[in-house]
């Protein structure tokens, strides 16, 4: 089975500033991991995928994320916020398998302060 | 191409009455998700098919909720018995069916049981 944990319901930064959004999971097997996004309005998207290989995954719009299995973690990152980075960002997580579903986490509202 | 499309948008119902949510997944798409969103609860899973394997049912709330997969293609999502907490927006994805494969979301719909 597998599980997620954002920690932090709201994140608020300075424009400009460090963006870090936390994001734990639990599987028994292998996992596969994501971040998705919802802009304001919009549906959701894909931002970035772990599978296998690099533990250092580059999405869009300058995100990235890293995978440690060690701390079970997949934290996303972008060096310098932009004002259009605001959206609600969500973790989630499937196992090695086609039957294994996908499980996300609760979310984290990102605000950007001008 | 078409993407994921759900019928209605937006959906009032009076307590007690059933209602049935449409998804019309991408052409090819073998793998179909329904999720709730809910404030403040991220996506909760409800609801997995996978091509002619038995639906993953194990997110279901109550035995008020169902779901059918017609043809491997359209999907529909029944609440019977509708009450005010089944209020939120219910959103479909689907999937090329293999486990890094990433979702694509509809627009989802809103639910208000008055």
């Amino acid at each position: 089975a597998q599980s997620v944990t954002q920690l932090g319901s709201h994140v608020s930064v300075s424009e400009g500033a460090l963006v870090l959004l936390r994001c734990n999971y639990s599987s028994s097997v292998p996992p596969y991991l994501f971040w998705y996004v919802q802009y304001p309005n919009q549906g959701l998207q894909l931002l970035l995928k772990y599978t296998t290989g690099a533990t250092l995954v580059k999405g869009i719009n300058g995100f990235e994320a890293e995978f440690k299995k060690s701390e079970t973690s997949f934290h996303l990152t972008k060096p310098s916020a932009h004002m259009s980075d605001a959206a609600e960002y969500f973790c989630a997580v499937t196992g090695y398998s086609s039957a294994s579903k996908i499980i996300f986490g609760s979310g984290t509202r990102l605000s950007i302060r001008p | 191409g078409a993407g994921v499309s759900q019928s209605p948008s937006n959906k009032v119902t009076e307590k007690g009455k059933d209602v049935e949510l449409r998804c019309d997944p991408i052409s090819g798409h073998t793998a179909l998700y329904w999720y709730r969103q809910s404030l403040g609860q991220g996506l909760e899973f409800l609801i997995y098919f996978q091509g002619n394997s038995a639906p993953d049912k194990s997110g279901l709330p109550s035995d008020r909720f169902s779901a059918e997969r017609t043809g491997g293609s359209v999907s529909t999502l029944t609440i019977q018995r509708t009450q005010q907490e089944d209020s939120a927006v219910y959103l479909c994805a689907s999937s090329v069916g293999q486990e890094n494969s990433p979702l694509h979301f509809g627009n989802g719909t809103r639910l208000t049981v008055t």
